[in-house]
């Protein structure tokens, strides 16, 4: 299994464009998550999806979109990127509710 | 939610026990206690969890008061490997949840 999958590693945006962060999981989990990681700070919960079709809002939404067609992938749009976007974006899965979350690689951001 | 209380940084002797605290003085009946690591620029990575009981696995050991307001995870005997920023969390209860706060960073030096 590849676990969790992000793509892609590193991208520099403008302000104003938009652009998607693909996540993929082969582990058949329903639960995935996208968080964001400032500098020197702990992740934050963006959005995260119980099963395909569903999505909640994390402590972070804004600023972001997420859909959840197919249990495999759960994509992270950014609609009008901003310098305040600028992070670290990891994508999670787990099995259920409880269960250990595994974590993606990163995507890094620069919106400048 | 609980919140969680650790020291910002840590060093510890290569080959010696790392001992990481962590105060959750306010949780609740129903919820666990998990250890994160984040390794330099990688995703976290799920360490261990335990609700009442002390725990072990592979990696490390989870001890948990008997009043479960703290907790202390254990690396018997720590390499170079383990720098890492470790991250104690309580699960929000009733849901799938993970609120990091911002962690202990463990040096091991040689």
């Amino acid at each position: 299994n590849a676990g969790v999958t992000q793509t892609p590693k590193f991208r520099i945006l403008k302000i104003g464009q938009s652009m998607t962060l693909q996540c993929t999981q082969d582990m058949n989990h329903n639960y995935m998550y996208w968080y964001r990681q400032d500098p020197g700070m702990g992740l934050k919960l963006i959005y995260y999806s119980v099963g395909a079709g569903i999505t909640d809002k994390g402590e972070v939404p804004n600023g972001y979109n997420v859909s959840r067609s197919t249990t495999e992938d759960f994509p992270l749009r950014l609609e009008l990127a901003a310098p305040s976007q600028t992070s670290v974006y990891f994508c999670a899965s787990s099995t259920g509710l409880a269960e250990t979350q595994y974590f993606g690689p990163g995507t890094r951001l620069l919106v400048l | 939610d609980a919140k969680t209380t650790q020291p910002p940084s840590m060093d510890c002797a290569e080959g010696r026990a790392a001992n990481l605290p962590c105060n959750h003085s306010t949780i609740s009946g129903n919820e666990y206690v998990y250890w994160y690591r984040q390794i330099h620029s990688q995703g976290p990575q799920y360490i261990i969890h335990g609700l009442k009981n002390n725990e072990t696995n592979e990696m490390a050991s989870l001890i948990i008061t008997e009043d479960r307001k703290s907790s202390t995870l254990i690396l018997p005997h720590a390499t170079l490997r383990d720098t890492a920023v470790y991250y104690c969390i309580v699960r929000v209860a009733n849901t799938d949840k993970l609120i990091f706060g911002t962690g202990t960073r463990l040096q091991v030096f040689p």
